[in-house]
């Protein structure tokens, strides 16, 4: 099945920083949804991205679709405690038995010290 | 608007016995899918519903499986519950199948059922 590489895995920085995640596929994408989970609660959509190289701004987030299809960065500026959570990139599959199919990364885990 | 609503929250059930969940989509949203989340194997694709048909399935045995209503409304059953099933369930709802891939047709997820396998 599709593979989604999700870099990196945790971070660890201080409020106001700026922080950069991203995803990478040996397979194509028709879209790309970066998501916001908190513990115990569901994923929360924060960027959807509909075509390549499509830059889409949500208050301090930013995300790109990568020219290629095959990948997709989202940042965080000048970061506040409630960024804190685990953030996950999703391809929606292009054709073949994925086309339409929701791949998740692994997620990025973002923990912000005060 | 209410968002994704999935019920029961929180459950716990015993090895070889079946449970149901249940999701009730955002209104207007006539695409429900299935996701397994768990800690190893992160959130996985079960299947989807769309117009009280599944139109996408993932990798899962058949014990697994899933109706629509005609109100949307979308169920899950696993059959024969094993521990390697205790994982968060979320579902999701879009305004169409998710193969229609257009703008606007974006996926929302619900706050999920936890179950727990004993």
């Amino acid at each position: 099945g599709q593979q989604l590489n999700q870099s990196p895995q945790s971070m660890f920085i201080q409020e106001g920083e700026d922080v950069s995640m991203n995803c990478t596929s040996s397979s194509i994408f028709n879209t790309w949804l970066w998501y916001k989970q908190d513990p115990g609660e569901g994923p929360v959509l924060l960027i959807a991205l509909y075509k390549a190289g499509e830059l889409t701004s949500n208050g301090r987030l930013t995300a790109q679709f990568g020219i290629t299809r095959k990948d997709s960065f989202l940042n965080i500026s000048a970061s506040i405690p409630s960024d804190v959570g685990i953030y996950f990139c999703a391809g929606q599959g292009a054709g073949g038995t994925s086309y339409g199919k929701l791949t998740f990364g692994q997620g990025t885990i973002l923990t912000v010290h005060p | 608007k209410a968002g994704v609503t999935q019920t029961p929250r929180y459950l716990i059930k015993t090895r070889g016995q079946q449970v149901t969940l249940s999701c009730s989509p955002i209104s207007g949203h006539r695409s429900v899918s299935w996701y397994q989340q768990t800690p190893g194997q992160g959130l996985q694709f079960l299947f989807e519903y769309f117009s009280e048909t599944q139109r996408n399935k993932g990798n899962f045995p058949g014990r697994f499986s899933g109706r629509q209503f005609s109100n949307s409304r979308s169920e899950m059953n696993v059959s024969t519950l094993e521990l390697g099933d205790s994982a968060l369930y979320l579902c999701a709802s879009s305004l169409r199948w998710t193969g229609d891939l257009s703008s606007g047709n974006t996926i929302y997820f619900g706050e999920g059922s936890w179950l727990t396998v004993v």
